[in-house]
C-alpha cells in the first residue's frame, strides 16, 4: 500500500533559523516520484520539487534543500536561514509510477509558523 | 496563461441542494486531476482526466458526485443531494504529462464547500 507520513504536525521557529521537515512514503513500486507543495494561507498549493526513485542526489535550490535517501524511505525537506514568508503548510506526496495514474499520494502536512 | 482557475472560490448550500464546482485547466495540460482536502488534512484523490476521457475514480467519489470534462478542457465536479460532511476544500489540478513530469502538478485554488 502507499502511504506518506509527516510525523511534525506543527513546527515553530525564529526567524533565520534551520528547520527541517520529515516525510517517511511507503510504496511496493520501484519506479515512483516524489514531490513537496507549499500551501499558503491563500489555500493554492505550490510546487516545490518532483524527484524520481532513480535519483538520490540531494537538491539545493536557494534557502532548499531536499535529501532523498531509498534505504530510510525518507525524503526530508530543510529550509535554510528560515523567513517568515516560509509559514505556510508544507506536504511531501508520492506517485507511484504503475498504471502511469499520476494521482498523488499526500501526508498530513506540517504547519510550519516561522515567527519574527 | 494565468494558470489554474476554480470556481466558486466559496460556496454555502444547504443540506440536500446540489453544488457544481467548474475548474478551467491550463491550456495545453491533458490531464486534470480532482482532490479533496478537509481541516488539517492533506489533499485526497477523487478523480482524474485524460484529454475528456476519465480515467480513475476513487471509493471516496460516492454515486453522489460526478465529474464531466467535455472536449477535453475545463471539467466539472457535481455534488447531488449534498451532506455535512461534503464540506471541504475542492482542488483542481493539472499537468503535461502523467507524474507532473517536469514541472509538477499545477493546483488551483480551490473551491470551499460548506454545507449547513
Amino acid at each position: 500500500a502507499q502511504k506518506v507520513t509527516q510525523a511534525q504536525t506543527e513546527i515553530s521557529v525564529v526567524e533565520k533559523e534551520d528547520v527541517t521537515l520529515d516525510c517517511v512514503y511507503e510504496t511496493r513500486d520501484t519506479t515512483y516520484y516524489l514531490f513537496w507543495y507549499k500551501q499558503p494561507p491563500s489555500g493554492e498549493l505550490v510546487f516545490l520539487i518532483r524527484r524520481n526513485s532513480f535519483d538520490e542526489q540531494n537538491e539545493i535550490s536557494g534557502r532548499y534543500s531536499w535529501n532523498f535517501q531509498k534505504s530510510t524511505s525518507s525524503f526530508n525537506f530543510t529550509i535554510t536561514a528560515s523567513q517568515v514568508v516560509d509559514s505556510a503548510v508544507y506536504f511531501c506526496a508520492l506517485s507511484e509510477a504503475k498504471g502511469n495514474t499520476g494521482k498523488l499520494i499526500f501526508g498530513q502536512g506540517t504547519t510550519l509558523q516561522v515567527k519574527p | 496563461d494565468t494558470g489554474v482557475s476554480q470556481n466558486p472560490r466559496h460556496k454555502i448550500t444547504k443540506r440536500g441542494q446540489n453544488v457544481t464546482f467548474r475548474c478551467d485547466p491550463i491550456s495545453e495540460h491533458n490531464r486534470l486531476y480532482w482532490y479533496r482536502q478537509t481541516l488539517g488534512q492533506g489533499p485526497e484523490f477523487l478523480t482524474y482526466f485524460q484529454n475528456e476521457a476519465q480515467l480513475e475514480k476513487s471509493r471516496l467519489l460516492s454515486d453522489r458526485f460526478s465529474a464531466e470534462r467535455p472536449k477535453g478542457s475545463f471539467s466539472t465536479l457535481e455534488i447531488q443531494r449534498t451532506e455535512q460532511g461534503d464540506s471541504a476544500m475542492y482542488l483542481c489540478a493539472s499537468s503535461l504529462a502523467a507524474q507532473g513530469h517536469p514541472g509538477g502538478y499545477t493546483f488551483g485554488s480551490g473551491t470551499r464547500l460548506t454545507v449547513v
